[in-house]
């Protein structure tokens, strides 16, 4: 099956900075991949996602870039603010009717005031 | 429009006790999943319902039961609870426009303990 492999676990950065996470997947097949936010003792949101016929997606002060080649996709989080603290998850699926995601294991950021 | 909602928010079981986590959503979903979140461990499945009638398991699903109620409804049951599966419990749901997939939306969770 898919595997998903989340780098770092940690991220400790000053507010204003930039912050990346990294993920790689196993699954050549897999199409979608979107990245969810989690405060601590809540639900995990979803933030952004990609599907594989896109290289670049951009949010406001988030964006994700996919490279199929390599399989590994990375969350940018610019002008960091200490709200963006918070445990955030890559995931990957293979899309269709039966699509079900894996997870990365997570990265807790700190955003320092 | 509440979304994806789970009963009960949180829980403590003596081992060997059963227990039915509910979830529902109300987002005309057609897919509906059961995770456990662990420290360090991120999200696991547990079980999923691609469809109403159809359910399959995930990357961890001894010990565990789902039934897929109705489209609106997928429960999950441990018949023997047992330690190891003190854990926080999230439901989901997504919808499928053509062959792409929607994002999953998840509840608040369920908090269980099993001393």
């Amino acid at each position: 099956g898919e595997n998903v492999e989340q780098h770092p676990s940690t991220l400790s950065v000053q507010e204003g900075d930039s912050a990346v996470i990294k993920c790689t997947y196993s699954d050549s097949a897999s199409n979608y991949f979107p990245w969810y936010k989690q405060e601590l003792g809540k639900r995990p949101q979803l933030i952004i996602d990609i599907r594989s016929n896109v290289g670049e997606k951009k949010d406001q002060r988030i964006a994700v870039t996919l490279n199929k080649t390599a399989k590994h996709f990375s969350l940018h989080i610019t002008e960091t603010q200490p709200e963006d603290s918070a445990v955030y998850f890559c995931a990957a699926s293979i899309g269709g009717s039966n699509y079900k995601l894996t997870f990365g294991k997570g990265t807790l950021l700190t955003v320092n005031p | 429009n509440a979304g994806v909602t789970q009963t009960p928010k949180f829980q403590v079981l003596k081992t060997g006790q059963s227990m039915t986590l509910q979830c529902a959503q109300d987002m005309n979903h057609n897919s509906m999943y059961w995770y456990r979140q662990d420290p360090g461990m991120g999200l696991r499945l547990i079980y999923y319902s691609a469809s109403e009638g159809t359910t399959d398991k995930g990357e961890v699903p001894n010990g565990y039961n789902v039934s897929r109620l109705n489209k609106r409804e997928f429960s999950l049951r441990l018949e023997s609870a047992a330690p190891s599966q003190t854990s926080v419990y999230f439901c989901a749901s997504s919808g499928l426009t053509g062959y792409s997939n929607q994002p999953q939306h998840f509840g608040d969770g369920t908090r269980l303990s099993i001393l």
